[in-house]
């Protein structure tokens, strides 16, 4: 019930195009469910992130699409470029009181090269 | 920009040695975390830490494993006694107060079991 199912596992897209990756999630108490970009030797970084009371959340090229009855939710880049080339990698974990210190549980992540 | 820093990049040990893995959180931020990453593979949680305490821990985090924070500033992961499957990159995250779950994480630290 803890799990994070990502797909695809990897993802091939020519410059401009919109990659798009999907994840699903089983934990309904889950309900803050960010994206981190990966890049070869670093850790990931915080992307943008969505919670449950929309449905949609747009920050620069990227987008989050939510869709809560079906326990699901994507990513979008818009314009991508040979520069967003990394390992994407959806999460998802409940806030807990005052923010609380929940760990995030990861999708197995997206290897998404952008061709020029 | 403030960010999470993680020392040594690379440790690499004997199977059986304890390890420490060091980590300094940004520093206005109250709750720190440790993941591991193998090779490959998704970045799975280790333990939260809260007020000085263990707020949560995945089974994964057994009797080997332990957290301290032996400053206002470290906070550290340590390996009582490692195995190979310990072979990994560990990440220190933090976040913090009332700033929904937006953990930051350091760079890691690649550690490898012979």
């Amino acid at each position: 019930q803890q799990q994070v199912k990502q797909s695809p596992q990897s993802l091939i897209v020519q410059k401009g195009g919109i990659p798009i990756i999907n994840c699903a999630y089983e934990n309904t108490a889950f309900d803050y469910f960010p994206w981190y970009q990966q890049f070869p030797g670093k850790g990931p970084a915080l992307l943008i992130a969505i919670r449950p009371d929309v449905s949609e959340k747009k920050e620069g090229r990227f987008t989050i699409s939510f869709n809560k009855s079906a326990k699901q939710f994507s990513l979008h880049i818009m314009d991508s470029q040979p520069g967003d080339s990394a390992t994407y990698f959806c999460a998802a974990s409940k806030e807990g009181s005052g923010g609380g210190a929940d760990g995030l549980t990861f999708g197995k992540g997206t290897h998404l090269i952008i061709q020029p | 920009e403030p960010e999470v820093t993680q020392t040594p990049s690379h440790q690499v040990t004997q199977m059986g040695q304890e390890v420490i893995l060091r980590c300094v959180p940004i520093s206005n931020h109250l709750y720190f975390y440790w993941y591991r990453q193998i090779l490959g593979q998704k970045v799975e949680f280790l333990v939260s830490f809260y007020n000085n305490e263990i707020s949560e821990k995945s089974e994964i985090f057994d009797d080997q494993f332990s957290v301290e924070r032996p400053d206002g500033s470290n906070f550290t992961l340590k390996i009582r006694s490692t195995k190979l499957e310990d072979s990994a990159m560990y990440f220190c995250a933090s976040k913090r107060r009332g700033a929904h779950n937006e953990q930051f994480f350091g760079p890691g630290t690649r550690l490898t079991v012979l």
